[in-house]
């Protein structure tokens, strides 16, 4: 089981460029998240999805669009990179809140930097 | 909104026991999670509490007290290896059947010898 995969590991960015994160589970979860983590700032919720087609807001969606054409993936697009997207993100996926007993899976994370 | 709390920094000592304290504020509360990352890592699963009480796995106990908005993450026989970060996160209902997890700063754990 590969869990959940995401790409690229590292990435430099130019002010103004575009990109995707990549988000891949192979566990037939319904639910997935993107998070950004900040130094000493925790983890903040970007877009979630309850299932293919379904998206929503979290705590911090300006300048992030998001998709889930499949229960597999679910990618993050950054539009119009600006230095305040510096941060590492990560994918995560769970079953329903109602089965969460293991908690949610986290990918290994995107270190990404806009210079 | 929602509000958690846990300090910043800790420092124990290899062999012995530290308690990680998580206090919170939230509506529609569905369950608290402590999870551990270490530096430049994603973050694992440790524990998950939705009933009053402790939960205790091998060497790390959580407890939970949903009228006192508390929780602690009890590390014993510490190691080096649990010199980590402890995050503290509250499952809750945002509204129209769906849940966020909503996490703490983290408190990061050094463990001496």
């Amino acid at each position: 089981n590969a869990g959940v995969t995401q790409t690229p590991k590292f990435r430099i960015l130019k002010i103004g460029q575009s990109m995707t994160l990549q988000c891949a589970q192979d566990m037939n979860h319904n639910y997935m998240y993107w998070y950004r983590q900040d130094p000493g700032m925790g983890l903040k919720l970007i877009y979630y999805s309850v299932g293919a087609g379904i998206t929503d807001k979290g705590e911090v969606p300006n300048g992030y669009n998001v998709s889930r054409s499949t229960t597999e993936d679910f990618p993050l697009r950054l539009e119009l990179a600006a230095p305040s997207q510096t941060s590492v993100y990560f994918c995560a996926s769970s079953f329903s809140p109602r089965q969460v007993l293991y908690g949610y899976t986290f990918g290994s994370g995107t270190r990404l930097t806009v210079v | 909104g929602q509000n958690i709390d846990q300090p910043t920094e800790m420092t124990a000592t290899e062999g012995a026991i530290v308690q990680i304290n998580c206090t919170y504020q939230t509506s529609g509360f569905n369950g608290l999670f402590w999870y551990q990352q270490h530096a430049g890592e994603a973050p694992t699963f440790l524990s998950y509490n939705v009933l009053d009480g402790l939960e205790e796995k091998g060497r790390f106990s959580s407890f939970l007290s949903r009228s006192k908005g508390y929780s602690y993450l009890l590390l014993k026989e510490l190691q080096m290896k649990d010199s980590a970060s402890y995050l503290c996160a509250v499952n809750w209902n945002s509204g129209a059947g769906s849940y966020q997890l909503t996490f703490g700063k983290g408190t990061k754990l050094s463990v001496i010898p």
